[in-house]
């Protein structure tokens, strides 16, 4: 089946900090790969995504690449700020019906 | 700009009630959705269109049913609210390469 297995949260980082969240997948086939955003008291909007194997999503100094040997789609950045805290979903979809699989979702806290 | 858009932002509802949960979007898609978020179990699908008058059971559809008279319209409904039934719900519409989504209904079930 297809599913998406995300690191648990909450995530806290000082500002400036590196940032990683993990993503793993499991699909049949080749799915194209997301990562979308969700901002307290908002619905989620797309950060970036990835529709083949090796392919680097970018957005907003966020990047993520599609490893299809690992089966996985980890998003990174280099300097968070406070303006990124959110919580944040790592996703799949597949050409069925353009369905979509998400993960459970990482909140990140960035302090001042 | 593309929109999803959803009829309330909060509601709250008696046990017992019938509630319905609009959802509209613009970008003249085929297929819709409706999700329910819970703290610690992310998005889980309730149901899903993929064309006018055509419906498919999610993950959890116990409890809810769905409407789809028109291409641009997608309703959840809830027959008899609970109030394991308090929850974010969020429409969303899809293409290939995006999933578009509503700013979320809080829905409070007392």
């Amino acid at each position: 089946g297809n599913s998406v297995t995300q690191m648990e949260g909450p995530v806290t980082l000082s500002e400036e900090a590196f940032l990683t969240i993990n993503c793993t997948y499991t699909a049949t086939g080749y799915p194209s790969l997301f990562w979308y955003v969700q901002y307290p008291g908002e619905g989620l909007q797309l950060l970036l995504k990835a529709t083949k194997a090796d392919d680097k999503g970018s957005n907003k100094g966020f990047e993520a690449t599609y490893r299809k040997e690992t089966t996985s789609f980890h998003l990174e950045k280099g300097s968070v700020q406070v303006s990124d805290s959110a919580v944040y979903f790592c996703a799949l979809s597949r050409h069925n019906f353009n369905k979509f699989y998400f993960g459970s979702g990482t909140k990140l806290n960035v302090k001042p | 700009d593309v929109k999803v858009t959803q009829s309330s932002r909060y509601l709250v509802k008696r046990t017992g009630e019938k509630v319905f949960l609009e959802c509209v979007q613009d970008m003249d898609h085929e297929n819709m959705f409706w999700y329910r978020q819970d703290p610690g179990l992310g998005l889980r699908l309730i149901y899903f269109s993929y064309d006018v008058k055509m419906k498919e059971k999610g993950d959890i559809p116990e409890g809810y049913s769905v409407s789809r008279e028109k291409k641009e319209r997608f309703s959840l409904i809830l027959e008899s609210a609970s109030t394991n039934q308090t929850s974010m719900y969020l429409c969303a519409s899809t293409r290939t390469d995006e999933a578009f989504f509503g700013q979320g209904t809080r829905l409070t079930v007392v």
